[in-house]
């Protein structure tokens, strides 16, 4: 069964609104997680690190005023996309560590268009 | 930089054919690779793990194969399936994972 779980799994809205995407670990705490960004045919693309506690680590070129995330408990890390626009349009997957020797696990998705 | 490369980038094949997934990476200096499935419009299925020290591993119809010196790796699907069809997706780990484009896979019936 999932051991991440991501939420909602499709969005449609306007420009202008603030959209956020929740992903939650089950049957483990995750002091660690991962969010990336997929364009349509495109590679995944890490967007930030969020750690349990603090703030979260951005890539380079990634806007944190635009890219909000949290990570308040050691089960849910979210991700809110602030006064959205038609551009940030896209495919968003978050992801929780393993040790290093077991698979790093994914949610579902979170397909968001922006009108 | 990191930078992973997967061909071909789309492959068309008749059922029951073996095929060959390819997977290239610039830094050899990486904990594990990881080949992934992802279906069209959702997340990724870990498929199979390599770790640095290893050179392939296999699950039911599919194999890795690492060669981490060359910086390569490649995934053997054994007498493909129509359910094959997917986009296969190429991950290396060090800090972060880092992913290739992906290949996109369709086997038909």
């Amino acid at each position: 069964g999932a051991v991440v779980s991501q939420h909602p799994s499709w969005v449609i809205c306007k420009s202008g609104t603030s959209v956020k995407i929740e992903c939650r670990s089950l049957d483990f705490q995750a002091t660690t997680m991962f969010w990336y960004r997929q364009f349509p045919k495109q590679s995944l693309m890490l967007m930030a690190t969020s750690n349990e506690g603090s703030k979260a680590t951005y890539e380079q070129g990634v806007e944190k005023d635009k890219f909000l995330i949290n990570h308040a408990s050691l089960t849910l890390s979210t991700l809110t996309v602030t006064s959205a626009h038609p551009e940030d349009s896209s495919f968003y997957i978050c992801s929780a560590p393993a040790r290093s020797n077991q698979p790093q696990h994914f949610g579902d998705g979170t397909r968001l268009s922006i009108l | 930089k990191q930078e992973v490369t997967q061909i071909p980038a789309a492959l068309s094949v008749p059922e029951g054919e073996n095929l060959v997934l390819n997977c290239s990476f610039t830094d050899s200096a990486i904990y594990n690779l990881q080949w992934f499935r992802q279906d069209p419009g959702k997340g990724l299925t870990s498929l199979l793990l390599i770790q640095s020290s290893q050179r392939e591993q296999t699950s039911g119809r599919l194999n890795a194969s690492l060669d981490k010196s060359s910086g390569r790796s490649t995934l053997y699907i054994a007498a493909s399936q129509p359910g094959d069809s997917a986009t296969y997706l190429c991950a290396v780990r060090k800090n972060k994972l880092v992913f290739g484009a992906g290949t996109i896979l369709r086997v038909k019936s």
